[in-house]
């Protein structure tokens, strides 16, 4: 298995609403990532967890809560989302060195209205 | 901190012609550098990577990229394009030699044109 899988592929949500994104990969990478791109735009980094532990958040706001249940899942809790949080959410893993490169997932593209 | 420039935010190209996207990095230490392609609606896919070693790196799919220390760059090139390669084109940078994350550019739209 060499591939991220995220779910669900499209969400939309309400402003009041509580979601979450998942991610999960079975290669054995001991560092997943969360990404946010926005349309016509880079994707830019969310959080890092290397080894099931939060190494880095990029000043994220506390509306968006990462978890790492295990070394293969990687979710992403959503709540009190604003409009323009709708975006491409994208899950990447790598074995923890550039080396091998990250692999990413197809995304879920999330709509907040 | 690292950064990444791509200068053209759209290359259109006739089919069949030879194109290069544009790449420059800053970095104080040194890098990894990786093109990944993004198709419509989908997620990223890896290109090629240099990591070390040989400055000019090639993919499966007739892409290459050099390396080029001095002048902090990784153009993208290809011989002949083809309407399959119309697509959004990063070029990202690591640093670290740990769990970093990529640090991306801003992408170059490449349009094919029969």
């Amino acid at each position: 298995d060499t591939e991220v899988t995220q779910t669900p592929k499209h969400l939309v949500m309400g402003m009041t609403n509580k979601k979450s994104l998942k991610c999960e990969q079975h290669m054995g990478h001991r560092a997943m990532y969360w990404y946010k791109q926005k349309a016509k735009k880079p994707p830019e980094l969310m959080f890092v967890y290397s080894y099931e532990k939060l190494s880095i958040n990029e000043s994220v706001p506390s509306r968006f809560s990462p978890e790492c249940p295990n070394s293969s899942l990687l979710n992403l809790h959503l709540h009190a989302l604003q409009p323009e949080d709708s975006a491409l959410y994208l899950c990447a893993s790598s074995q923890g060195s550039p080396w091998k490169g990250y692999t990413f997932g197809s995304g879920t593209r999330l709509t907040v209205v | 901190a690292q950064s990444v420039t791509q200068l053209d935010s759209q290359v259109p190209v006739f089919e069949e012609a030879p194109v290069e996207l544009r790449c420059n990095y800053s970095s104080s230490v040194s890098v990894y550098l990786f093109w990944y392609v993004q198709y419509p609606n989908q997620g990223l896919q890896l290109l090629l990577k240099y990591l070390s070693g040989s400055t000019l790196v090639e993919s499966i799919n007739g892409f290459e990229a050099e390396f080029n220390k001095s002048q902090t760059s990784f153009h993208l090139r290809k011989p002949s394009v083809h309407i399959s390669d119309t697509a959004e084109y990063f070029c990202a940078v690591s640093e670290g030699g740990g769990a970093d994350g990529l640090t991306f550019g801003k992408g170059t739209h490449l349009i094919i044109q029969p």
